[in-house]
C-alpha cells in the first residue's frame, strides 16, 4: 500500500542553521513527489515537485529536495534557516499509474530559534 | 488575480445542523478537491471532481456531500451525519487529475460545531 512518512512531527533549528525535513514513501513504482508549506490558518503552497528528470529539485525560498529511488526518500533541505521559514511542511506523493490518489504526510512543524 | 476563494473563513454551527462551505476558483482548472485537516493527521481527501457534473468519494466521504454544477464552483455540505465535523477544511484545484499537476489551495474554512 502507498504511504508517506515524515520523520519528526516537530523540528527546531537555530536561525542560519541547516534545515532538513525527512520524507519517505512506500510505492511499487516511482511516484510524483511534492513538498508543500502551510503557514498558520492558511492553505498549502507548493514549494517544489519532482515528476521526472533531474533528481535534485530546487524550489522557492531557497529550498531543495533530492529524490533517491534506492532509499525511497525525498528529503527537503535549506542551507540556512530564516525566521520566516517557521511553518508546517507536508510531503505528498501521487502514483504514476492506476487511479488518481495523492497521499499527504502528517506534516512536520518547523520552529526557528533566534 | 487568479486563485481559489473559500468562504467563510470561520464558521460556527450547532450540532445537528447541515452547513455548506463555499469554494470558487478562477484558474480554469478542471479538477477540484476537498480535504479535511486535523492536528497531527495531515490532509485527508473527502471528495474530488474531475469534471463538471462528476465527482468521486475520497477516503472519508461519509457525512459529507458535494456538487459540481459549474467548473468554477465545488461546494461542500457537512451534514448532521458527520460525527465529528469540527476541523479545518481545505479546497484545492489542479489543471487536470493526473498526478504530475500540483494542487492549488484555498485559504481554508475552520468549522466549529458547538
Amino acid at each position: 500500500a502507498q504511504s508517506v512518512t515524515q520523520l519528526g512531527s516537530h523540528v527546531s533549528v537555530s536561525e542560519g542553521a541547516l534545515v532538513l525535513l525527512r520524507c519517505n514513501y512506500s510505492s511499487s513504482v516511482p511516484p510524483y513527489l511534492f513538498w508543500y508549506v502551510q503557514y498558520p490558518n492558511q492553505g498549502l503552497q507548493l514549494l517544489l515537485k519532482y515528476t521526472t528528470g533531474a533528481t535534485l529539485v530546487k524550489g522557492i525560498n531557497g529550498f531543495e529536495a533530492e529524490f533517491k529511488k534506492s532509499e525511497t526518500s525525498f528529503h527537503l533541505t535549506k542551507p540556512s534557516a530564516h525566521m520566516s521559514d517557521a511553518a508546517e511542511y507536508f510531503c505528498a506523493v501521487t502514483l504514476r499509474t492506476g487511479g488518481f490518489k495523492t497521499i499527504f504526510g502528517a506534516g512536520t512543524r518547523l520552529f526557528v530559534k533566534a | 488575480d487568479g486563485g481559489i476563494t473559500q468562504s467563510p473563513k470561520y464558521l460556527f454551527r450547532k450540532e445537528g445542523q447541515n452547513v455548506t462551505l463555499s469554494c470558487e476558483q478562477n484558474l480554469n482548472h478542471d479538477a477540484m478537491y476537498w480535504y479535511r485537516q486535523d492536528p497531527g493527521q495531515g490532509l485527508r481527501l473527502i471528495y474530488y471532481s474531475q469534471i463538471v457534473n462528476d465527482f468521486q468519494k475520497g477516503d472519508i466521504a461519509e457525512g459529507y456531500s458535494v456538487s459540481r454544477e459549474k467548473k468554477e464552483s465545488f461546494p461542500l455540505t457537512v451534514t448532521s451525519a458527520q460525527k465529528n465535523p469540527t476541523a479545518f477544511y481545505l479546497c484545492a484545484s489542479s489543471p487536470g487529475l493526473a498526478g504530475v499537476y500540483e494542487q492549488f489551495f484555498g485559504p481554508g474554512t475552520r468549522l466549529t460545531v458547538l
